[in-house]
This record gives structure tokens, C-alpha cells and sequence, in this order.
């Protein structure tokens, strides 16, 4: 199975900042890597797919990078809704896996 | 707009059997596979099963392989989860989620239902 890992694990910020998550994958998975945010309590939402488009309906503050194993989620202008966690999942091969986390809070 | 309704969790001893639904509507059934995906109080999202949009094939994380099945009613537009010989490493959050294609590669996840919880334990 392809591993995948994500940090921080956790992060303080604050309104207005400016958020990196990086997501590296065991081995080569071209762009199919995702990215899910879930807010607690909630269930998880997509924000963006094959590495950099964003869903529709998404806010244009968000933006994903990367292919082969090196990807970055990035938040321009923390807004009070965006405190979550993140999520990155690979999509290349079964089963398909999830990164561990990463918590933006203030 | 998608919408998937689940129902059929609760508080189940180990060794016993669960079956879970999600009634898909606002998309066509059969012409999109559909995954399971759960998370244990406290952690992360853990991928469990998916199936095509025909219902034809299946696919199992190691974890569950041989104790789940999953599958589709078509004509009920409803995908299910049957959960036998459950432990307590089973506990958890199970989320129904639709793929975006017919197969089960190189998706994504969207949209999730609301989740349905499901309890292991004596």
C-alpha cells in the first residue's frame, strides 16, 4: 500500500495567514492526490483533486500543488471557517490512502 | 443535487453483524461506483470498501476482507454495507461517499453522507 504523509500534523494560526500542508507519498502517484477538509463534528468535504483543481463551489483561497510524490495544500487568507482538518488522499492505486491529518487551529 | 441518506448503525457485541444503507438520489446509481470510508473516534479517515457503478466488483481494505461485504441495489438506488464476525478495532464513524467515474480508479471522493456510527462492544 502507498503510504502517505502529512505535516504539520497540527499548526497555530491566525486570521489572514497564510497556511502550507504538505502531503508525500511513498512512491510516485502522479497528480492523483486529493484533498479533504473536515470541520468537527462533520463529515469530510473535497476541496480540491488531481492535485490542483478545486472542486466546484470551493473558495479560490484554496490551492493545490504537486505531482509525483511532493504535493502542498495552501490557504491564502485564513477565514474563521477554515479552522479543520485537512486531509490528503492518493487516488493511483487500491487501496487508496489517506495521509494522517493535519489540524489548522488558532 | 446528490444527496445520500445512511442509516443502520448502533451498539453491536463483538462477533455479531451490522448491516448498513445509503440512499443515493440526484445522480444516476449505476453509473457510479460508491466507497465506504470510516473513522475510529479520534483518528483518521481509513478507506474500507468500494464498488463499481455496476455493482460487479467489489474491493476490501485487508482490514475488513473476508468480515464485509458491500454492495449495490440498483433498482433501489441504495448501496449497502453487510459488517459479520464486527470487533472492537471496528468502532467508528462510517461515512458513504461517491466516486466520480464508473470505476473505481483514480477517483475522488464527493459528495459524503452524514455518517452513521457504529459501536463494538460487550
Amino acid at each position: 500500500d502507498i503510504q502517505m504523509t502529512q505535516s504539520p500534523s497540527s499548526l497555530s494560526t491566525s486570521l489572514g495567514d497564510r497556511v502550507v500542508i504538505t502531503c508525500r507519498a511513498s512512491q510516485s502517484i502522479s497528480i492523483y492526490l486529493n484533498w479533504y477538509q473536515q470541520r468537527p463534528g462533520k463529515a469530510p468535504r473535497l476541496l480540491i483533486y488531481d492535485a490542483s483543481t478545486l472542486q466546484s463551489g470551493v473558495p479560490s483561497r484554496f490551492s493545490g500543488s504537486g505531482s509525483g510524490t511532493d504535493f502542498t495544500l495552501t490557504i491564502s487568507g485564513l477565514q474563521a471557517e477554515d479552522f479543520a482538518t485537512y486531509y490528503c488522499q492518493q487516488s493511483y492505486s487500491t487501496p487508496p490512502t489517506f495521509g494522517g491529518g493535519s489540524k489548522v487551529e488558532i | 443535487e446528490v444527496h445520500l441518506l445512511q442509516s443502520g448503525g448502533g451498539l453491536v457485541q463483538p462477533g455479531g453483524s451490522l448491516r448498513l444503507s445509503c440512499a443515493a438520489s440526484g445522480f444516476i446509481f449505476r453509473d457510479y461506483a460508491m466507497s465506504w470510508v470510516r473513522q475510529a473516534p479520534g483518528k483518521g479517515l481509513e478507506w474500507v470498501s468500494a464498488i463499481t457503478g455496476t455493482g460487479n466488483t467489489a474491493f476490501y481494505a485487508d482490514s475488513v476482507k473476508g468480515r464485509f461485504t458491500v454492495s449495490k441495489g440498483i433498482s433501489q438506488n441504495t448501496l449497502f454495507l453487510q459488517m459479520d464476525s464486527l470487533r472492537a478495532e471496528d468502532t467508528a464513524m462510517y461515512y458513504c461517499v461517491k466516486d466520480d467515474s464508473v470505476t473505481t480508479s483514480h477517483n475522488w471522493l464527493d459528495p459524503w453522507g452524514q455518517g452513521t456510527l457504529v459501536t463494538v462492544s460487550s
